[in-house]
C-alpha cells in the first residue's frame, strides 16, 4: 500500500517569500509518480508538478520546483518568490507502477493550508 | 476543449434517495476516475476505469456503482444515500500511459453532495 505523509497542516508566509511544503511517502514500489496539486478556496483540482521516481533532475514549473530526495522519500513542493493568489490548500501525491500497466489513481496526502500575508 | 465536465455542481439528497453523478470528457482519454473529498482531507478513489466497459473498485467502492459506456462518460450511482456519503466528488481523466508515470490527471470542478 502507498502513504503520502504532509505535516503542515497549515502554514503562513509572507509575500514574496519562498515557501517550503514537505511531504514523504512510503511505497514497495519500484517506479512510481508524484505529483502536487492546488486547490484554492473554489475548490478545484490544479495540477502543478509532476516527478517521475526514475528522473534525474529535479522537476521545475514556473515559479514551483519540486526537491525530490529519493533515498528520503521526500518530494517537497516549492514556491518561489509567493504570491497572494498562491493562497489555498495544497496536496501532494503518488502513483505506482503496478504490474501490466494499471490505471489505479493516486493517492493523497492530507494536504497543507497555505496563506500568504502581504 | 471543455476538458472534465460534472453536474450537478451542488444537490441535496434525503437518506435513502438515489442519484447519479455525471461525469463527461473532450479530450479522448482511456482513463477516468471517481474521488471523493471529505471535509479536511484528501480525496480518495471510488472507482476508476481504463476504458469502455472496463471498470475497477478504489479503496472506497462501498455504496457506489459506476458504468463506463462510452469513452467520454463515467456516471458515479449512489443507491440508498447515507450521510457517510456526504462529501465532494471529483471526475478526473487521463490519457493512455504513454511512458512511466508522464500522464497527468484532470479533474472535473466537482459535486457537492448533502445528504440528510
Amino acid at each position: 500500500a502507498q502513504k503520502i505523509t504532509q505535516t503542515q497542516p497549515g502554514m503562513f508566509v509572507q509575500e514574496k517569500e519562498a515557501v517550503t511544503l514537505d511531504c514523504t511517502y512510503d511505497t514497495s514500489d519500484q517506479s512510481y509518480g508524484l505529483f502536487w496539486y492546488k486547490q484554492p478556496s473554489s475548490g478545484e483540482m490544479i495540477f502543478l508538478i509532476y516527478q517521475g521516481s526514475y528522473d534525474e533532475q529535479n522537476a521545475t514549473e514556473g515559479r514551483y520546483s519540486l526537491n525530490f530526495q529519493k533515498a528520503r522519500k521526500s518530494a517537497n513542493l516549492v514556491i518561489s518568490a509567493s504570491q497572494l493568489g498562491d493562497s489555498a490548500m495544497y496536496f501532494c501525491a503518488m502513483r505506482g507502477m503496478y504490474s501490466g500497466g494499471g490505471a489505479d489513481g493516486l493517492t493523497f496526502g492530507k494536504g497543507t493550508h497555505l496563506i500568504i500575508q502581504p | 476543449n471543455a476538458g472534465v465536465t460534472q453536474t450537478p455542481k451542488f444537490r441535496i439528497l434525503k437518506i435513502g434517495q438515489s442519484m447519479t453523478l455525471q461525469c463527461t470528457q473532450d479530450m479522448n482519454h482511456n482513463y477516468m476516475y471517481w474521488y471523493r473529498q471529505d471535509p479536511g482531507m484528501g480525496l480518495k478513489l471510488i472507482y476508476y476505469s481504463v476504458g469502455a466497459g472496463i471498470t475497477d473498485k478504489g479503496e472506497v467502492p462501498n455504496g457506489y456503482n459506476v458504468s463506463r459506456s462510452t469513452t467520454e462518460d463515467f456516471p458515479l450511482r449512489l443507491e440508498l444515500a447515507a450521510p457517510s456519503q456526504t462529501s465532494v466528488y471529483f471526475c478526473a481523466s487521463s490519457a493512455v500511459l504513454s511512458g512511466p508515470y508522464q500522464e497527468t490527471q484532470y479533474f472535473g470542478p466537482g459535486t457537492r453532495l448533502l445528504v440528510l
